[in-house]
């Protein structure tokens, strides 16, 4: 069964920083999609980033941007230029390609930014 | 465009009483999933259909949990009786029927049972 792995409970970063979130996954797949979704204290469930497994280049979304490592089973978030507003709960989930299934998600990092 | 629509917002009842969570998902998305999310368990998957029909309901605690989906543009979650233990927020999300196409999930629903 496919597991996702959020080692950091919680993480800090002083505002302007840069800061990089943990997420290691265990499949054996190889068609498969990994993604970063972000919860603010208002509990939405915000879309942050999505990374296909059959691209090498790493997805971007103006701050955001992604370190896959495919053998390494990893997929880091990296928020540059840190705000206030990434302040959240941000969850690294992986979706089995060709599948109808769900996502399965991490337990979560809580990110706090200080000013 | 609107997006995944739940209601209630916020639910407090008694124990023993049903509750009843409703979810309009995105128009022409073919996938509809409802979560759990806890502080112990984190985000479970509870259902979810494809063009309405139930799929996977092995996430359901309990038979005491209840989903339909009568129509595309409507689901609902029901728990009947509701326990304690069922307090939690209640996700629903939506997503088009292409792999990897990403869930777009609703506000949720906060629900407390005393």
């Amino acid at each position: 069964a496919q597991t996702v792995t959020q080692s950091q409970p919680e993480m800090s970063v002083q505002e302007a920083e840069t800061v990089t979130l943990s997420c290691t996954y265990d499949t054996s797949e190889s068609d498969y999609y990994l993604f970063w979704y972000k919860q603010p204290p208002s509990r939405q469930m915000i879309l942050v980033i999505r990374q296909e497994a059959y691209k090498q280049q790493n997805a971007t979304e103006n701050r955001f941007s992604v370190n896959f490592q495919k053998a390494a089973k990893s997929f880091s978030l990296k928020i540059s230029d840190s705000q206030l507003g990434d302040a959240a709960m941000y969850f690294c989930a992986y979706f089995r390609g060709g599948s109808q299934g769900n996502l399965i998600f991490g337990k979560g990092t809580k990110l706090s930014v200080k000013p | 465009d609107a997006g995944v629509i739940q209601s209630p917002r916020h639910e407090v009842t008694e124990m023993g009483q049903e509750v009843t969570l409703r979810c309009k998902p995105i128009s022409g998305h073919d996938y509809l999933f409802w979560y759990r999310q806890t502080m112990m368990r984190g985000l479970e998957l509870l259902i979810y259909f494809n063009n309405n029909v139930p799929i996977d309901d092995s996430g359901m605690p309990e038979d005491r949990f209840s989903a339909k989906m009568p129509n595309a543009s409507f689901s609902t979650l029901k728990i009947q009786p509701s326990e304690p233990r069922d307090s939690a927020v209640y996700f629903c999300a939506s997503s088009l029927y292409r792999s990897g196409q990403p869930q777009h999930f609703g506000d949720g629903t906060r629900l407390s049972i005393l």
